[in-house]
């Protein structure tokens, strides 16, 4: 089946900093690949999303970056706030959004003010 | 318009027990998801139900079930409780073909 590995498990960055999370998958199917955010005692957000057929794609200070031939994609904030500290999870699914997902283990993000 | 609830919010049980947790999905949404999440892990995939049938399974035991019911809620049941079976249990929903909205989720502890 799909395996996603995520990396970091911890990032720390200074306010007004930016933040890559990386994530790679097993699965050449795969077809859907969304990002969640997880604040402490809350369910994930979806807060980004890319499909396969396009390769960048951008919502104010958060991008996402899809590499289909080398299987990675990565998630990209960019001038971090304290209220961005949370665990962030990528996950990946190849029946499209509404199927199953496999998520990555997951990224710590601490901003510091 | 409310998201996704679930309830209950925390539930304790002892080994060997059975539990029911129950799921209402985001308005006008059709699809529900169920996934496991254990303490500083990814969220893992249980099954899903469309249409009140099981669509797609995970890899766990046949002691987890649910049911989705007419009006699109759903319950997931996990009998004969083992202490690895402590998590917390999220709900997603979705209109066919789009994106999963999460629950809070509920949080049990076997002791």
């Amino acid at each position: 089946g799909e395996n996603v590995e995520q990396h970091p498990s911890t990032l720390s960055v200074q306010e007004g900093d930016s933040a890559v999370i990386k994530c790679t998958y097993s699965d050449s199917a795969s077809n859907y690949f969304p990002w969640y955010k997880q604040e402490l005692g809350k369910g994930p957000q979806l807060i980004i999303d890319i499909r396969s057929n396009v390769g960048e794609k951008k919502d104010q200070r958060i991008a996402v970056t899809l590499n289909k031939t080398a299987k990675h994609f990565s998630l990209h904030i960019t001038e971090t706030q304290p209220e961005d500290s949370a665990v962030y999870f990528c996950a990946a699914s190849k029946g499209g959004s509404a199927r199953q997902l496999t998520f990555g283990s997951g990224t710590q993000l601490t901003v510091l003010p | 318009d409310a998201g996704v609830t679930q309830s209950p919010t925390h539930l304790i049980k002892t080994r060997g027990q059975q539990v029911t947790l129950r799921c209402s999905p985001k308005s006008g949404h059709d699809t529900v998801s169920w996934y496991q999440q254990a303490l500083g892990q990814g969220p893992q995939f249980i099954f899903q139900y469309y249409e009140e049938e099981e669509r797609q399974r995970g890899n766990f035991p046949d002691r987890f079930s649910g049911h989705q019911f007419p009006n699109y809620s759903s319950e997931l049941n996990v009998n004969a409780l083992l202490l690895g079976d402590s998590a917390l249990y999220l709900c997603a929903s979705s209109l066919s073909g789009h994106e999963q909205f999460f629950g809070p989720g509920t949080r049990l502890t076997v002791l």
